[in-house]
């Protein structure tokens, strides 16, 4: 049973670029989100993804834009890269409204 | 921002000790999930709690959602080497909202 995983683990960008991160989720769940976890804090919330429609968004701008495929599958896109966008994106995977969320290993972002 | 605080921010304990950490919040949480973050690695889910009072094992480790409902415990018991990471407090801040809010977390550290 094929838990979360995330392409690319590591990425460096150059500032202004743009970077696409993905994710398959947890085998029978239909629920992504994606967070941002900056070094030394917790992560934070960017947004979910439920039936290929952004269910709930986070306090971050629209430099951030992501989709769910047909088959769950999700993408997060950052536009316009800034130093401070440097951070682990995780992506997790969850059943319907069930709150308990499973990560995948995270994709670490460079931004130099 | 943060509005899960964990305490303590970190612990320096020798192997087979027991770890206690609670995490507090102002707002009434109605669900409480502890995760455990290696570095370099994304948070896996340890417990789950969904009622206030309720108390929970997973093998060596127990959480309790306290009854104000603004706070949750967690205890480790005989500490191993494995023990080692970050133990962040989530929940979702409003009730029926999906979006996790995390805490401050706790960083655990064994003395040989």
């Amino acid at each position: 049973d094929a838990g979360v995983t995330q392409s690319p683990t590591h990425l460096i960008k150059t500032r202004g670029q743009q970077v696409t991160l993905r994710c398959s989720p947890k085998s029978g769940h239909d629920t992504v989100s994606w967070y941002q976890q900056a070094l030394g804090q917790g992560p934070q919330f960017i947004f979910q993804y439920y039936e290929e429609e952004e269910r709930q968004r986070g306090n971050f701008p629209d430099r951030f834009s992501g989709h769910q495929f047909p088959n769950y599958s999700s993408e997060l896109n950052v536009n316009a890269l800034l130093l401070g966008d440097s951070a682990l994106y995780l992506c997790a995977s969850s059943l319907g409204t069930d709150l308990r969320a499973f990560f995948g290993q995270g994709t670490r972002l460079t931004v130099v | 921002g943060q509005q899960l605080n964990q305490s303590p921010q970190s612990m320096f304990i020798q192997e087979g000790e027991d770890v206690s950490m609670n995490c507090t919040s102002s707002s009434i949480f109605n669900t409480w999930l502890w995760y455990k973050q290696d570095p370099g690695e994304g948070p896996v889910l340890l417990i789950a709690l969904y009622k206030a009072g309720e108390l929970t094992s997973n093998g060596r480790l127990t959480a309790q959602f306290g009854i104000t409902r603004k706070d949750s415990f967690l205890n480790i018991s005989a500490s191993i080497p494995s023990d080692v990471g970050i133990y962040f407090c989530a929940g979702p801040l409003r009730f029926g909202n999906e979006k996790l809010t995390f805490g401050t977390g706790t960083r655990l550290t064994i003395i040989p």
